[in-house]
């Protein structure tokens, strides 16, 4: 039962660019979330995302940020022109969706580091 | 403070000895969660303590989890070089069944030989 994929694992972009990063759920998971890591910093919450639906956005940057996750295929985090700010690792999560209130542990990613020349 | 902040942010001890985490965080919770990373890795999950529970073991680890003092600790028994790694603890955003997480800044624990 594979884990969290991610992809890339680490991505080079000039300032101005465009990055793509992807996260394949774990088997069986329709809860994706993702977080932003920077240097000796904890993670910051970005986006959580169930099938073909946005739920919670608020750690979203205003401008240059997206994020999606298709009925079919992987979540993408997509950011635009990017800057040397942007430069962190990225995590995504899954979660198993159930009823009632058992909460769902999140399982991680390895991560994709992002450097911004 | 920031939710879920960890004290001490950085812990070094010998192997064999025993290291002890801290985490306070401000707002009502119904679990908070420990998880490692060790050096440029993503994060393991660790234990789960929801908040009708007052400890739970898990192995090396014990977790303790005050809900009136809004304070958690996560101890490792009988340390080994291997433990070297941040902790996070983290707590959910929600009381729903799945929402985001809040971590804290981090404990960076080293265990020399």
């Amino acid at each position: 039962n594979a884990g969290v994929m991610q992809n890339p694992r680490h991505l080079v972009r000039r300032r101005g660019q465009e990055a793509r990063l992807r996260c394949s759920p774990m088997k069986g998971h329709s809860h994706v979330y993702w977080y932003r890591q920077l240097p000796e910093e904890g993670l910051k919450f970005m986006v959580y995302l169930q099938k073909e639906n946005i739920i919670d956005e608020s750690g979203m940057p205003k401008e240059r940020f997206s994020a999606e996750f298709p009925k079919e295929g992987p979540s993408i985090l997509r950011i635009q022109q990017v800057v040397r700010g942007d430069s962190a690792a990225y995590f995504c999560a899954s979660s198993l969706r159930t009823s009632g209130s058992y909460y769902n542990e999140q399982f991680f990613g390895p991560g994709t580091r992002l450097t911004v020349l | 403070s920031q939710q879920g902040e960890e004290d001490p942010q950085a812990l070094s001890i010998q192997e064999g000895e025993n290291a002890t985490m801290n985490c306070s965080y401000k707002t009502s919770i119904n679990n908070l969660q420990w998880y490692r990373q060790n050096s440029g890795r993503g994060l393991v999950h660790l234990i789960l303590i929801r908040s009708n529970e007052r400890e739970k073991h898990s192995g090396r680890l014990r977790v303790t989890l005050d809900t009136s003092k809004k304070s958690s600790s996560l101890l490792i028994t009988a340390s080994r070089a291997a433990d070297t790694a941040s902790y996070f603890c983290a707590t959910p955003g929600g009381t729903g069944t799945a929402s985001k997480l809040t971590f804290g800044t981090g404990t960076r624990l080293q265990v020399t030989l």
